[in-house]
This record gives structure tokens, sequence and C-alpha cells, in this order.
């Protein structure tokens, strides 16, 4: 059974530093890897996408890597920002389409 | 719509009342996903549909749930006799589900619902 697990789970940091997610899952096959934000309150927003056949995705500050031989991923985050204060959620998707969650990390960004 | 919405946001039931839920995906698209979120975790997948077709149910937690999508748009997750341990932000996702059996897309979630069983 694929299990996803993000450390921290907890994370807080002045504004402008870079920082580093990781997530990890314990079966390599996997069609995709989704990064998230939950904002409290509100639905989750897709932030990266990365295929099982790529290496790296990157959308602005954001930049999220893929390891599927070592069941790794790790979501990167430049100049961070208060704005960027929310929760991150790693998920790769099933078989049939569904996505396994990890429990998220819970980023603080202080100004 | 511009995006998945769901109904009501808040939802407050007494212990054995039915309830039901609603997503409204983007219009068009063909793959729908219901999760359930308890708090302080992450989601957790309960079914999905493909059109009209529930092609996975297996993360119903129980015989109580029951989820539909008859015309292939709107659907409704409906929980009856509920129990404390329903308590949590039902999410709704869709995604426009052209990519065969390997799903690369993106799955666009609503607002979620939060129900709270007393």
């Amino acid at each position: 059974k694929q299990e996803v697990t993000q450390i921290p789970a907890a994370l807080s940091v002045p504004e402008g530093e870079n920082l580093v997610l990781n997530c990890s899952f314990t079966d390599s096959a996997i069609y995709n890897l989704q990064w998230f934000r939950q904002d409290p309150g509100k639905g989750l927003t897709s932030l990266l996408l990365i295929q099982s056949s790529q290496r790296e995705q990157t959308s602005g500050r954001l930049n999220a890597s893929l390891d599927k031989s070592s069941g790794r991923s790790t979501l990167y985050i430049a100049a961070s920002q208060p704005g960027d204060s929310a929760t991150y959620l790693c998920a790769v998707e099933g078989s049939q389409g569904n996505l396994i969650f990890g429990k998220g990390t819970k980023l603080s960004v202080k100004p | 719509g511009a995006g998945v919405s769901q109904s009501p946001r808040y939802k407050v039931a007494k212990r054995g009342q039915d309830v039901a839920l609603r997503c409204d995906p983007i219009s068009g698209h063909v793959s729908l996903f219901w999760y359930q979120q308890a708090l302080g975790q992450g989601p957790e997948f309960l079914t999905y549909f493909q059109n009209e077709a529930q092609l996975d149910k297996s993360g119903l937690p129980s015989d109580r749930f029951f989820a539909e999508r008859p015309e292939g748009s709107v659907s409704t997750l409906k929980i009856q006799r509920t129990q404390q341990e329903d308590s949590a932000v039902y999410l709704c996702a869709s995604s426009p589900g052209t990519s065969g059996i390997s799903f690369t897309d993106t799955q666009y979630f609503g607002p979620g619902t939060r129900l709270t069983v007393l």
C-alpha cells in the first residue's frame, strides 16, 4: 500500500529565506506527483505536477524535483514571502487516478 | 462555472441524521473525485467517477456512504446515519480526464464541505 510522508510537519522561517519541503513515498510505481497548497478554510490549489518521466518542474519561485528510484520529491521555495504561508501537500497518483496525500507541511513565513 | 463548487460549505448534523453533499465540477470535466480530510490530516480518497460511471469506490469507509453522478456532471455524496467519526472536510475534485488510464491531468479542487456531527 502506497504511503506518503512529509517532513517537516511544520516550518517557520523569516521572510526572504529559501526553503525545502520534503516528501517521500513507499511505492516507486507512480504515474505522477503533485504539490498542492491549502489555505485555511479553502480547497487545494495545484502548484506543480511532475510526470513520472520527468525529473523536475519549475513555476516562478517554486521548483519541484522527483527521484522515483529513491521515492523522494522536494519542493524548493526561493525568497519566501509571508503570502507563502499555507499548508503544502504532496500527492502521488494511484492506478485509478486517485491521489494519495501526505499529511502536509504547515509553513509560516514571518515578516 | 470558473471552478469546482461545493454546497453547502458547512453542515452540522446530529448523530444519526442523513446528509447530502453536492459537487459541481468544471464544465466538461470527465473525471470526478471525492476525498475526506480529517483535521490535521491529508485528504483521503473516497470514490472516483468517469462520466456517470463510478469506477472506484474502494475508499468509502462504510456502506453508510453512497455517491452518485447520474448525468455525468453534478455529483452527490450521501452519508446515512451520520456518526461523530464522519466529521471532516469533504473535498471534490475534477479533471479533464483526457489522458486515458494514466491520468496526468491536474485535479481541480473545490473549497470543500465541512461536516460536523454532534
